[in-house]
């Protein structure tokens, strides 16, 4: 079992590209969370993802950032038109169980926007 | 509102030392997982708890339910200890983090 895998590990971006980052879960795991680390500050919850659904999306700004959970393939959490305050790590997390006593963290995405 | 309190935000130890770490929590929180991330690098898990006590090698969680407290101590403390430490609460169904403990252990 891999554990959970995201990528990739560091994403440069101009302002105004599109940035996608990935995560894969864990072998069994079919929700997904992802959250956003700002430089200095502790990590905040965007978006809550069962297959095809997304199930919490109170964390995600209401413009330029959406995610997907397909059927297949990873989760990937999409941010339109970069800009500067983007920059952040971003992880996800994967679980079996809906109530999170147990959570599996990937490596991160460090995205920069230059 | 959920909310989580860690300290001391910034910690230095020498080798060998006994460390505690601190997290307060408010109500509607049900159990606490205590994280640790390495410089650049990802989250691990080192605990999940609900209630009492669990210890993992030099690791020991501890939980009062009562005073809505919890803290990990570190026994004989090792430079590859240094990391940052975070504490997060499961609440509603997610996670509300700390604002992590940076722990850095010199030889």
């Amino acid at each position: 079992n891999a554990g959970v895998m995201q990528n990739p590990r560091h994403l440069v971006r101009r302002r105004g590209q599109e940035a996608r980052l990935r995560c894969s879960p864990m072998k069994g795991h079919s929700h997904v969370y992802w959250y956003r680390q700002l430089p200095e500050e502790g990590l905040k919850f965007m978006v809550y993802l069962q297959k095809e659904n997304i199930i919490d999306e109170s964390g995600m700004p209401k413009e330029r950032f959406s995610a997907e959970f397909p059927k297949e393939g990873p989760s990937i959490l999409r941010i339109q038109q970069v800009v500067r305050g983007d920059s952040a790590a971003y992880f996800c997390a994967s679980s079996f169980a809906t109530d999170l006593t147990e959570a599996f963290f990937g490596q991160g995405t460090r995205l920069t926007v230059v | 509102k959920n909310e989580v309190e860690q300290s001391p935000q910034n910690l230095t130890a020498q080798e060998g030392e006994f460390i505690t770490i601190n997290c307060s929590y408010s109500v509607g929180i049900s159990a606490l997982h205590w994280l640790q991330q390495h410089p650049g690098g990802g989250i691990v898990s080192l605990f999940m708890l609900s209630s009492g006590k669990k210890k993992h090698g030099r690791l020991i969680a501890t939980i009062n339910i009562q005073e809505k407290h919890s803290s990990l101590h570190i026994t004989a403390s090792h430079p590859r200890d240094s990391a940052v430490y975070i504490c997060a609460g499961l609440g509603q169904g997610n996670l509300i983090f700390g604002k992590g403990t940076k722990l850095s252990v010199k030889p």
